[in-house]
């Protein structure tokens, strides 16, 4: 079975900040890994996500998320945040020819001005 | 079309009443899941679609919720005799083809309210 946590339900950090945002994830098999982020009153949209090859995955708007198997983890992190970063973040993962993708509970970012 | 449409993009339905969403999937993906999402939720897996087929309903909450899809495409989600419990987004979401890593994208879901 496969599961997904994020750490912390709310980030809170200063505009041009470093955005950290945890995610660690249980599966018996290499996983696919995803990142979501969900605008208010939005659909999900994809950030990036990591499915084989270099571990260090960049994605949209400065977002890039690390694959560390030893740690189970797939953080994402973005050196410095922008007032439009705020939204909610979601962690995903799935596995090759599993059809259900299981999401984190979602981390809202706030950004201060 | 363009993206995953959904409708209706707000309901609002008394107690009791039986309530459709509806999904159009992004043409061409053979995958369709919905996805619910209540107040200060994560994602709550329901349900997906492989073509026509559903070989998983394990994540539908209760026997008042049912789906269908029809022609590889259009899918509806029907909860019968709505509880206030009900109240959540439904997301709708595609893809090319199960598994393999392919991305699946979202609709900006039906907003469900049961007074």
């Amino acid at each position: 079975a496969q599961s997904v946590t994020q750490l912390g339900s709310h980030v809170s950090v200063s505009e041009g900040a470093l955005v950290l945002l945890r995610c660690n994830y249980s599966s018996s098999v290499p996983p696919y890994l995803f990142w979501y982020v969900q605008y208010p009153n939005q659909g999900l949209q994809l950030l990036l996500k990591y499915t084989t090859g270099a571990t260090l995955v960049k994605g949209i708007n400065g977002f890039e998320a690390e694959f560390k198997k030893s740690e189970t983890s797939f953080h994402l992190t973005k050196p410095s945040a922008h007032m439009s970063d705020a939204a909610e973040y979601f962690c995903a993962v799935s596995q090759y020819n599993f059809n259900k993708f299981y999401f984190g509970s979602g981390t809202k970012l706030n950004v201060k001005p | 079309g363009a993206g995953v449409s959904q409708s209706p993009s707000n309901k609002v339905t008394e107690k009791g009443k039986d309530v459709e969403l509806r999904c159009d999937p992004i043409s061409g993906h053979t995958a369709l899941y919905w996805y619910r999402q209540s107040l200060g939720q994560g994602l709550e897996f329901l349900i997906y679609f492989q073509g026509n087929s559903a070989p998983d309903k394990s994540g539908l909450p209760s026997d008042r919720f049912s789906a269908e899809r029809t022609g590889g495409s259009v899918s509806t989600l029907t909860i019968q005799r709505t509880q206030q419990e009900d109240s959540a987004v439904y997301l709708c979401a595609s893809s090319f083809d199960f598994g393999s890593g392919n991305t699946i994208y979202f609709g900006e879901g039906s907003w469900l309210t049961v007074v």
